[in-house]
């Protein structure tokens, strides 16, 4: 499904780097959401947006901050990586209920 | 506040077996479920809802409120149901909380 896409899909940082995630949409939804998915775990909402003017944080968005860019792009940033931010990421878009996914992005962080 | 429990990290069956995927949830007001299932190096895709009662590749997931559950169900397993699976739930706000996960093995 390339209505959602994820850049980049792998990356390998240091600790302290920053860092940011892009994710797009051609789906028209308003409503985005970025997730961590660790084992164990399962996806964890980190922040989420349902309009260009509106960002909030989801349950755990601490060292990670967002940017809606435009209806159809959402940023997720990692000011200063440390290593247990590594994990695979997913941004989502939904209209009505079902959301959709993105391919996920591979963080890992020395 | 909302959380789904799926008690089974690790689910293993022959083909041709029954196969059930627990889901137990806790939620003040109406939820709506959701099952996603993730096959090998791809991205999360929506298996059924369960507002739409629909059977999705011979799944069947029914909402028990009295149970507090939502329960995936297919009465013969095959090997392309080897994948991860996520139950899910949407309140309200529109977010989804999402269960740990359970990982299922279909044998040959």
């Amino acid at each position: 499904d390339a209505d959602v896409t994820q850049t980049p899909r792998n990356r390998i940082t240091k600790t302290g780097k920053r860092i940011m995630l892009e994710c797009s949409q051609t789906k028209g939804h308003d409503r985005m959401y970025w997730y961590r998915q660790d084992p164990g775990l399962g996806l964890r909402l980190i922040y989420y947006s349902f309009d260009v003017k509106d960002i909030n944080k989801g349950e755990i968005s601490d060292g990670y901050s967002v940017s809606r860019q435009a209806q159809a792009k959402f940023s997720l940033s990692l000011e200063s990586a440390i290593p247990n931010q590594t994990a695979l990421y997913f941004c989502a878009t939904s209209g009505r209920g079902e959301q959709f996914f993105g391919p996920g992005t591979r963080l890992t962080v020395l | 506040a909302q959380r789904v429990t799926q008690p089974e990290k690790l689910l293993s069956v022959f083909k041709g077996a029954p196969v059930e995927l627990k889901c137990n949830y806790s939620y003040s007001g109406s939820p709506e479920l959701f099952w996603y299932v993730q096959y090998s190096r791809q991205r999360l895709q929506l298996l059924l809802r369960h507002i739409s009662r629909e059977s999705i590749k011979g799944f069947t997931a029914d909402l028990n409120k009295g149970e507090t559950s939502f329960h995936l169900k297919k009465p013969f397993a095959q090997e392309e149901d080897s994948a991860m699976y996520y139950c899910a739930l949407s309140g309200s706000d529109y977010k989804l909380s999402f269960g740990a996960g359970t990982t299922v093995t279909v044998r040959a």
